[in-house]
């Protein structure tokens, strides 16, 4: 199985904040990468597939980059509503995995 | 809208068999791939199983962790997917999610609409 490897685990920020999260792959998995955003006791919310590519609704403060094994989301200035955990996930390969989850917390 | 409603989610013990239940509106349920997902108490996701469409034949993947005990099947006609269950076991205490797996790279597929997961408790 592809092991999905986020960083960090999670992280204190303040709104306006430029916010980072790493996720890296135990193998190559192409452009096969989506992010998905939760917050608490609700249903996680697809925020881009294909490395980079934005779903439908999802404002432009996020970004996704990277390839092959090593891939980042960036939120380019925090809101209250993006107080929330991330998670990165593959679908190069079954079974389809995700990272661990960042949690981006208030400062 | 497009909308994924799950049901069926209940306490029970372990060894015995329970049966989950999406009901899917606002999009053409038929065409699309379906995936069950999992979120065991204050933990991440943990992908579950997919069914393919029809013109994939209605083929099905799983995760290794419950291969063999887990079924997922949909009618199409009652635009429905399903999670039949069986020998359960603690460590399948989730909320479930079903989830379309709308979104297309290439030949590959992934989530893109999540319903609002229902809860299955198994302890004795």
């Amino acid at each position: 199985d592809i092991q999905m490897t986020q960083s960090p685990s999670s992280l204190s920020a303040s709104v306006g904040d430029r916010v980072t999260i790493t996720c890296r792959a135990s193998q190559g998995i192409s452009n096969y990468l989506a992010w998905f955003q939760q917050k608490p006791g609700k249903a996680p919310k697809s925020l881009i597939y294909a490395v980079s590519s934005l779903q439908s609704g999802v404002p432009s403060k996020f970004s996704g980059s990277g390839s092959g094994t090593d891939f980042t989301l960036t939120i380019s200035s925090l809101e209250p509503e993006d107080f929330a955990t991330y998670y990165c996930q593959q679908y190069n390969t079954y079974p389809l995995t995700f990272g661990g989850g960042t949690k981006v917390e208030i400062k | 809208e497009v909308q994924l409603v799950e049901s069926g989610g209940d306490l029970v013990q372990p060894g015995t068999s329970l049966r989950l239940s999406c009901v899917a509106s606002g999009f053409t349920f038929s065409d699309h791939f379906m995936d069950w997902v999992r979120q065991a108490p204050g933990k991440g996701l943990e992908w579950v199983g997919r069914t393919r469409n029809k013109a994939r034949r209605y083929t099905t993947e799983y995760a290794a962790s419950v291969q063999g005990r887990f079924t997922i099947s949909r009618d199409d006609s009652k635009n429905s997917l399903s999670l039949q269950m069986n020998s359960l076991k603690t460590e399948d205490s989730a909320v479930y999610y079903c989830a379309r797996a709308g979104t297309v790279t290439g030949n590959h597929y992934n989530m893109d609409v999540w319903g609002q997961g229902t809860t299955v408790t198994v302890s004795s």
